[in-house]
Order: structure tokens, then C-alpha cells, then sequence
């Protein structure tokens, strides 16, 4: 059964830092690469960054590049989101997920930044 | 940057009836274009993927079309279940993906 987990969201002031986690199981996870998609409230999908099965390619949407970073420790089979210079914009429901060629999704962390 | 234009953004429809949901996207992406249903407080899910094979376990009331610029979603015979929001996802240059706005199947 696969499963992937998400934490670290909470409240955070704008311009602070939060770290997320997504742990991944039920599959062979270093083969894959992974995606973090973001929901704000009550608004549509925003796919945010992607990184290869290996570490060695990333991507990102225009906002986040130089404030978010997406990182990954195949021995622990997570992948990291390093969100930092928080906007009150970034507020969401933050989602890992493997889009291809598997559609498999976390159940998201809320993400609030707000003074 | 692809941009994915849905329409409508949301729609009122019965129990029984047949719901068509449109996807263009600002060039020609092939057919590498993906459909998801999201329900609300949940994930998405994957309905259709390469345009117009459904993914395995999803209903066959829901079908997809088009290719190029212009895509569809058609739902043959709206059940109680599928009110939900739609979103279309463009994947012609994976990783680098883009999501359309989204359209709400609400009930009449």
C-alpha cells in the first residue's frame, strides 16, 4: 500500500522559513521523481517543483525559484520543500506527490503565513 | 510558460445529465494532457491521462478527447459522486507541468 505523508506546515510569520517533509512508502522511491504541488485556500492547483529520481535535476515555478528549494534522502525515502523568505501568497495546502508514471498523492500540509 | 485556459470555470448540472468541460492550452502540447477529479478537503485523483485513455478503475461515463490545443472532458451520465472540481494538467515538456484553473461540477 503506498503511502506518502506530509508534515511540517503551521503558522509562520512572512519572511520566516518552514521546512516540509513528505515520507514516502509502498514503492521503490529512489526511481521516481518527485513533485510538490500546492492548493491555496479555496483557489486551484499550482505545481511548484520537481526533483529527479536522483537528486540531480530540479525545477520550479517562476515564484518560488531563489525561495524554495526541494531536496530528497533516498536512504529515508523523503523528499524535503526548504521554503524560505515566506509571502503571505504561499499560503496553501501544500501536497507531494509521484504524477508519473503512478498517480500517487500525500493528504497535504496547510501552510499559513501571516503576521 | 504553457497556459491552460478551462471553461467554464463552473458549471450546475442534474444527477443523469452529460457534462462536457473544455481545456485550451496557449500552444500545441500533442496530446500529453491529463485529467484529474478533486473532491473537496482531498487529493487529486487521475482520470485521464495521454488525452483519452482512462486510468484503470475509473468509470467509463468519463471520457476524453482532442489533441493539439483543444481538449475535453465528457462525463456521459453525471452521478452523485462526480460533483467535484476538474482540472486539466498540461505535461508536454515534464517535469515542467501547468494545471488548468479548474471548472466545479456543482448540482442544479
Amino acid at each position: 500500500q503506498v503511502q506518502l505523508v506530509e508534515s511540517g506546515g503551521g503558522v509562520v510569520q512572512p519572511g520566516r522559513s518552514l521546512r516540509l517533509s513528505c515520507v514516502v512508502s509502498g514503492y521503490t522511491f529512489n526511481r521516481y521523481g518527485m513533485h510538490w504541488v500546492r492548493q491555496a485556500p479555496g483557489k486551484g492547483l499550482e505545481w511548484v517543483t520537481f526533483i529527479s529520481y536522483d537528486g540531480s535535476d530540479k525545477y520550479y515555478v517562476d515564484s518560488v525559484k531563489g525561495r524554495f528549494t526541494i531536496s530528497r534522502d533516498n536512504s529515508k525515502n523523503t523528499v524535503y520543500l526548504q521554503m524560505n523568505s515566506l509571502r503571505t501568497e504561499d499560503t496553501a495546502v501544500y501536497y507531494c506527490a509521484l504524477m508519473s508514471p503512478f498517480d500517487y498523492w500525500g493528504q497535504g500540509t496547510l501552510v499559513t503565513v501571516s503576521s | 510558460d504553457i497556459q491552460m485556459t478551462q471553461s467554464p470555470s463552473s458549471l450546475s448540472a442534474s444527477v443523469g445529465d452529460r457534462v462536457t468541460i473544455t481545456c485550451r492550452a496557449s500552444q500545441g502540447i500533442r496530446n500529453d494532457l491529463t485529467w484529474y477529479q478533486q473532491k473537496p478537503g482531498k487529493a487529486p485523483k487521475r482520470l485521464i491521462y495521454g488525452a483519452s485513455t482512462l486510468q484503470p478503475g475509473v468509470p467509463s461515463r468519463f471520457s476524453g478527447g482532442g489533441s493539439g490545443t483543444e481538449f475535453t472532458l465528457t462525463i456521459s451520465s453525471l452521478q452523485p459522486e462526480d460533483f467535484a472540481t476538474y482540472y486539466c494538467l498540461q505535461h508536454i515538456n515534464y517535469p515542467l507541468v501547468s494545471f488548468g484553473g479548474g471548472t466545479r461540477v456543482e448540482t442544479k
